[in-house]
């Protein structure tokens, strides 16, 4: 089945700095790349997708990057702010159903 | 506010005991997913329902049952619990059985005493 790495487990940076969160896959039929946002306490939130025939997606500040021969995806956030302090998740799902399979989260801290 | 309700939001239970954990997808969405979350496992698929069949099936243990109803709402049961089962249980729909948007609830906490 498919695996997620995610990486770093906690990042810190400051306020207006940019934070950058990387993945891997190993299941080279995923095909549909999510990222979430979890604050403590609550649910997931969509924040940003990619499908394989798109290298790069960018809403705002926030852009995410995928590399299909590396299997590899990132998150980048640009101009941090501390109400982007939370936890993130990547994750990937195959292209026969829905399943998502994230990686173990990074927790985001931005110092003001 | 996601749209996807789950019920109830907390649930405290002894071992060996048995609860149902419910959850109404978004208007219109047909695909159920349930996921639970620990501390030590993140975040892990459980099974997903898409017009009230099973789709896929995750790490689910034995003990652990889902179904779809006609009305496309979800229910998780989960039997004869232990410790280790305290977790956030969340639920999430989406449109379709494929990879599309999926939409989380607020999630279950279920502590196992």
């Amino acid at each position: 089945g498919e695996n997620v790495e995610q990486h770093p487990s906690t990042l810190s940076v400051q306020e207006g700095d940019s934070a950058v969160i990387k993945c891997t896959y190993s299941d080279s039929a995923s095909n549909y790349f999510p990222w979430y946002k979890q604050e403590l306490g609550k649910r997931p939130q969509l924040i940003i997708d990619i499908r394989s025939n798109v290298g790069e997606k960018k809403d705002q500040r926030i852009a995410v990057t995928l590399n299909k021969t590396a299997k590899h995806f990132s998150l980048h956030i640009t101009e941090t702010q501390p109400e982007d302090s939370a936890v993130y998740f990547c994750a990937a799902s195959p292209t026969s159903y829905g399943k998502l399979t994230f990686g173990q989260g990074t927790i985001l801290t931005v110092h003001p | 506010d996601s749209g996807v309700t789950q019920t109830p939001k907390h649930l405290i239970t002894a071992t060996g005991q048995r609860v149902t954990l419910r959850c109404s997808p978004r208007s219109g969405d047909l695909s159920v997913y349930w996921y639970q979350q620990s501390l030590d496992q993140g975040l892990q698929f459980l099974i997903q329902y898409y017009n009230g069949e099973e789709r896929a099936k995750g790490n689910i243990l034995e003990r652990f049952s889902a179904q779809q109803f006609p009305d496309l709402h979800s229910e998780l049961n989960l039997s004869s619990l232990e410790l280790g089962d305290s977790a956030l249980y969340f639920c999430a729909s989406a449109r379709d059985w494929r990879n599309t948007e999926a939409f989380f609830g607020q999630g279950t906490r279920l502590t196992v005493v």
